[in-house]
């Protein structure tokens, strides 16, 4: 059974960094694409990122690009999204996965 | 970037009733389009990808079609556990996906 958990969200004060974690179990992340989404509160659903298998390739939404980065460590079979400069807006649950599977999300919190 | 929308924003249905969402993109993505089910606290699920492949495990009353710009999703006959969120996306470049903003489908 493939199994995404993702970690690392919470409360952080505008302009702040978090970095979530995603650690895969049933499926090899490395021969896959992959991707993290959010969803704003009673919002819907953004696409936040994209990352080749070999993390050679990254892609941004408009709203997070030069501020968020996406990495991989195939090795330990993990995803991660560190989140500088963080605003108000970026409030969300996180979700890492690809269009078969994604995680149960983790909150994000971004107030003073 | 390519543009998605849905149609309607909320539908209200019926038990037994058949319905109809439509998604738009503003340019052709081909069938490089997936449909998601979101519920309260849990992570999307999808339903269709490819435009009109549906997902090992989804009930035969949810069907998809379309290609290029203009896609609809079917349910043939609503059961309880299908009110929810509803949401259409793009995904036929690595460079950008795109949500459309949803539908929500409620009694």
């Amino acid at each position: 059974e493939v199994q995404l958990v993702e970690s690392g969200g919470g409360l952080v004060q505008p302009g702040g960094s978090l970095r979530l974690s995603c650690a895969a179990s049933g499926v090899t992340l490395s021969n896959l694409w992959m991707s993290w989404i959010r969803q704003v509160p009673g919002k819907g659903l953004e696409w936040v990122a994209n990352i080749k298998e070999d993390g050679s390739e990254k892609y941004y939404g408009d709203s997070v690009k030069g501020r968020f980065t996406v990495s991989r460590d195939n090795a330990k079979n993990s995803l991660y999204l560190q989140m500088n400069s963080l605003r108000a807006e970026d409030t969300a649950v996180y979700y890492c996965g690809r269009r078969e599977f994604w995680g149960q999300g983790t909150q994000v919190t971004v107030s003073s | 970037d390519i543009q998605m929308t849905q149609s309607p924003s909320t539908l209200s249905a019926s038990v037994g009733d058949r319905v109809i969402i439509t998604c738009r993109a503003s340019q052709s993505v081909s069938y490089w389009l997936a449909w998601y089910q979101v519920k309260p606290g849990k992570a999307p699920k999808v339903l269709i990808h490819k435009a009109s492949v549906l997902q090992s495990g989804v009930p035969s009353r949810f069907s998809g079609s379309g290609s290029g710009t203009e896609f609809t999703l079917t349910i043939s006959s609503l059961q309880p556990d299908d009110f929810a969120t509803y949401y259409c996306q793009q995904y036929s470049n690595y460079a950008v996906y795109t949500f459309a903003q949803g539908t929500k489908l409620d009694i």
